[in-house]
């Protein structure tokens, strides 16, 4: 079993559309959740992070995270079609500069004009 | 935010050549920095942490002989593929922390051994 899980998609949506990407984990040890947005040929970029259960809130994208059920989620309001590219979630056991971080494979996302 | 930057974003080398990718972090100074490696349609995996002054830990799988890690300053970390063969080409990327923020990646290299 791998240590995340991300369903990798293809995932269409009209614009406009409230898109909800997912993840889960297996390892109790993670504390520090990531999200990354990745364009074709282009490094991750990073979306929101959080520490804590419960959800954060930047614009149009919430995170939430469920550490009872080892489940975090990224929701994007109003999508656009620049927010079409692949989604990442990503985490490690703390936040030190140090820490490893475990990448889930992925969610390619397309939003439709 | 924190920038990371990595040179250079494309390479075409030839089989046998060595390669080095440099990754600066701009406006902070990084203990750590790492390298990853991505194959397409695929989630990113982790080569080797490195550590400034010190030697870089390697992963599982991962040949230290021909991915040569060098944290020589708290600003830059190079990666060198020696011998490089077409096995190699890949999308390569390093990351690392900034005060604050989550990890921030470079832009990444592609490399291409012909």
């Amino acid at each position: 079993q791998k240590e995340v899980e991300q369903d990798p998609g293809p995932l269409s949506v009209p614009e406009g559309a409230i898109v909800s990407l997912n993840c889960t984990y297996s390892n109790s040890a993670f504390q520090y959740f990531m999200w990354y947005r990745q364009y074709s040929r282009k490094g991750p970029e990073l979306l929101m992070y959080t520490y804590s259960s419960g959800n954060k809130e930047d614009g149009r994208f919430t995170a939430q995270v469920d550490k009872s059920s080892k489940y975090i989620s990224l929701f994007i309001r109003d999508s656009q079609p620049s927010d079409s590219a692949t989604y990442l979630c990503a985490m490690s056991a703390g936040s030190g500069g140090y820490q490893k971080v475990t990448f889930g494979t992925g969610t390619k996302l397309q939003v439709i004009p | 935010g924190a920038v990371v930057s990595q040179h250079p974003s494309w390479v075409i080398c030839k089989s046998g050549t060595s390669v080095k990718i440099e990754c600066r972090s701009l406006d902070f100074q990084a203990t750590t920095m790492f390298w990853y490696r991505q194959f397409p349609k695929q989630s990113l995996m982790l080569m080797a942490t490195s550590n400034e002054g010190s030697k870089a830990t390697y992963e599982q799988g991962v040949e230290k002989d021909k991915f040569l890690i060098n944290h020589a300053s708290l600003t830059l970390s190079t990666l060198t593929v020696t011998s490089a063969h077409p096995e190699d080409s890949s999308f390569y990327i390093c990351s690392a922390r900034g005060e604050g923020d989550g990890y921030t990646f470079g832009s990444g290299t592609r490399l291409t051994v012909v």
